[in-house]
Parts: C-alpha cells; structure tokens; sequence
C-alpha cells in the first residue's frame, strides 16, 4: 500500500528566504504525486501536481517541486517565502481513488 | 478548477443529536465523493468512497452505521453523523472527482464539526 512520510512537522523560515518542504513516497507503480496547502479552518488547496513527463512541477503561488525517483521523493520548494505562505502543507500520493496524505508540515514565516 | 462546495462550514450539535454534511460539486457531475476526517494538528484520513447511486465502501475502522454517506445524485453527497458524541468532533472534508478529470479530486473547504 502506499504511504507518505513528511519528516518535518514544523518548519519556521524568515521571510524571503528559500524553502524546502520534504516529502518521501512508498508506491508500487508510478506515483500520483501532490502537494495541498491548508490554512487555519479551511480546506485544501492544490499547490501542484505531478503524474508524468517533467519532473520538475511548476504550481500556484510561486511553489515547485521536483520528482526524483531514485529517492522516492517530491519535495517542494520557494525560493522567497512571504508570510502569507504561512499555513499547514501536506504531501498526498495517489491515485484519487485511494489517496494517501503525509502528516504535514506547519509552516511558520518570521518577519 | 473545478469547484466542491460543503456545508454548513462549522456546526454545534448536542450530543445524542444527528447532523448532516453535505458536499456539492458546483460545476461538474461528481462521480466519485471521498470523505475525510481531520483531528486538530493531524492529517487527513479516509473515512469512504461513495459512487453515484450505489452504497458507499468504507475503511476499516469507520462505523457505517454512525457515519451515513449518501450520494444519490452526481453534484450532492451527505455524511450524516448519527447520535453525535464529543468524540466525533472533528473537521471533516469532502472531495469530488469526475469523468474526465484524470487523476485529480477537488476538495471541499471542510465542515468543522463541534459536538456538546
């Protein structure tokens, strides 16, 4: 079965400094790989999303993340946080049929 | 983007009371509604998958007779919480997929859910 590991629980950065958010997969096949934000309440929004072809991702927001297979990672990335980044974030693999999340990351933006 | 739409965003319920959650697609014919439960500081977990018209599978763990899930049409599904406990107070999220949709499910804002 696949799972997701997000190995930071939180994370606090200043802001306009770079980002990296980490994020390791367990899947049989070729992953659907995601990541979503969630603020204070509400629901998730989808940063970005990869299924194939280029493994680096371009998403909303000024966010990316890069696939590597030979690490079975899909880490994400900001090279300049601002503080409304500040929010819950959580890696997910797919498919949408049987959809697993990481645990999430908090992140705190310092001024 | 597609768009799902829950309601109510957060309700108060005695406990021993039932109450209902539902999840619409706003703009596409949902095939598929998937519903999460969220503790405070935790991950989504998956409560179940309900199809248009059949009955919802549920994961292990999850009372299907505590947690009714309806999914009678292709924009609207219901999770009932029945005979609500303080335990069962949670955030609760719905998403929704579709025909042509690839991989992708859309999420619903989230029902936060606070039993008394």
């Amino acid at each position: 079965a696949q799972s997701v590991t997000q190995p930071d629980i939180h994370i606090t950065v200043s802001e306009g400094a770079s980002l990296e958010l980490r994020c390791n997969y367990s899947y049989g096949a070729t992953p659907y790989l995601f990541w979503y934000v969630q603020s204070p309440g509400q629901g998730l929004q989808l940063l970005l999303k990869y299924f194939s072809g280029d493994t680096l991702v371009q998403g909303i927001k000024g966010f990316e993340a890069e696939f590597k297979r030979s690490q079975s990672s899909f880490n994400l990335r900001k090279p300049s946080v601002h503080w409304s980044d500040a929010a819950e974030y959580f890696c997910a693999v797919g498919p949408r049929e049987d959809m697993r999340f990481g645990a999430g990351t908090r992140l705190t933006v310092k001024p | 983007g597609a768009v799902v739409s829950q309601h109510p965003s957060w309700v108060i319920c005695k406990s021993g009371t039932s109450v209902k959650i539902e999840c619409r697609s706003l703009d596409f014919q949902a095939t598929t509604m998937f519903w999460y439960r969220q503790f405070p500081k935790q991950s989504l977990m998956l409560m179940a998958t309900s199809n248009e018209g059949s009955k919802a599978t549920y994961e292990q763990g999850v009372e299907k007779d505590k947690f009714l899930i309806n999914h009678a049409s292709l924009t609207l599904s219901t999770l009932t919480v029945t005979s609500a406990h303080p335990e069962d107070s949670s955030f609760y999220i719905c998403s929704a997929t579709g025909t042509g949709m690839n991989t992708e499910a859309f999420f619903g804002q989230g029902t936060r859910l606070t039993v008394v």
